[in-house]
């Protein structure tokens, strides 16, 4: 049982195109997170989601806009990508939003766009 | 921000421990430390965190200076698996991370057999 599972695992698309990840949680927690991954390997928080609201945004461009349809998932829709979108995307959670808490990653989706 | 310093990368040997140090001198009274680890092709690990006392876990060993200005994650017996970026991080609720994990470039562990 994975504890946060990511999908897909691979993405390639053209520039211009619209394009969703979800993420899914099995471990009860409350709040839920996404990273970016870029070429040099810098992971950037993106958006904090508690209890399916939007703690945070990390000045992210409007084109990503994620959703939380309840606690256990957190999905990331990108609109009009961009050459400089092509990154891997994770998603974490954490049982709240506690500074004492530990995050649980997901093993990430690699975007490509062409 | 509080912000940490590693060294970019160390090398070990396997089966020998391992010190990575990490300073953070501005670190805040309720800024917790939190280390991290990037395997190859994997999402980041959790590995330990502290707020003021050292910290033992089945992964590792957390020491935390008396000032707590500087930490050192302790592996006591490095294998091949763990080859990884370790990541020293604060994560407290004030100044510029408001409260989230914030990575920096951490330290690249290479293990030789």
């Amino acid at each position: 049982d994975t504890a946060v599972s990511q999908t897909p695992k691979y993405l390639v698309t053209q520039m211009g195109n619209d394009k969703s990840i979800k993420c899914e949680q099995n471990l009860g927690h409350d709040t839920m997170y996404w990273y970016k991954q870029d070429s040099k390997k810098f992971l950037k928080i993106m958006f904090s989601y508690n209890n399916k609201e939007l703690i945070i945004n990390e000045t992210v461009p409007n084109r990503f806009s994620p959703k939380s349809p309840d606690k256990a998932h957190l999905n990331l829709h990108i609109n009009s990508l961009e050459l400089g979108d092509s990154a891997v995307y994770f998603c974490a959670s954490s049982q709240n939003w506690g500074v004492g808490e530990k995050l649980f990653f997901g093993s990430g989706t690699q975007l490509s766009v062409l | 921000d509080a912000k940490t310093t590693q060294p970019n990368s160390m090398e070990s040997n396997e089966e020998e421990p391992v010190h990575l140090p990490c300073n953070h001198s501005t670190i805040s009274g309720t800024d917790y430390i939190h280390w991290y680890r990037q395997l190859p092709s994997q999402g980041p690990e959790y590995v330990i965190h502290g707020l003021t006392s050292n910290v033992n876990n089945r992964m590792a060993s957390l020491a935390i200076a008396e000032d707590r200005k500087s930490s050192t994650l302790i592996l006591h017996r490095a294998t091949l698996r763990d080859a990884a970026v370790y990541y020293c991080i604060l994560r407290g609720n004030y100044g510029g991370s408001q409260g989230n994990l914030i990575f920096g470039k951490g330290t690249k562990l290479s293990v030789k057999p």
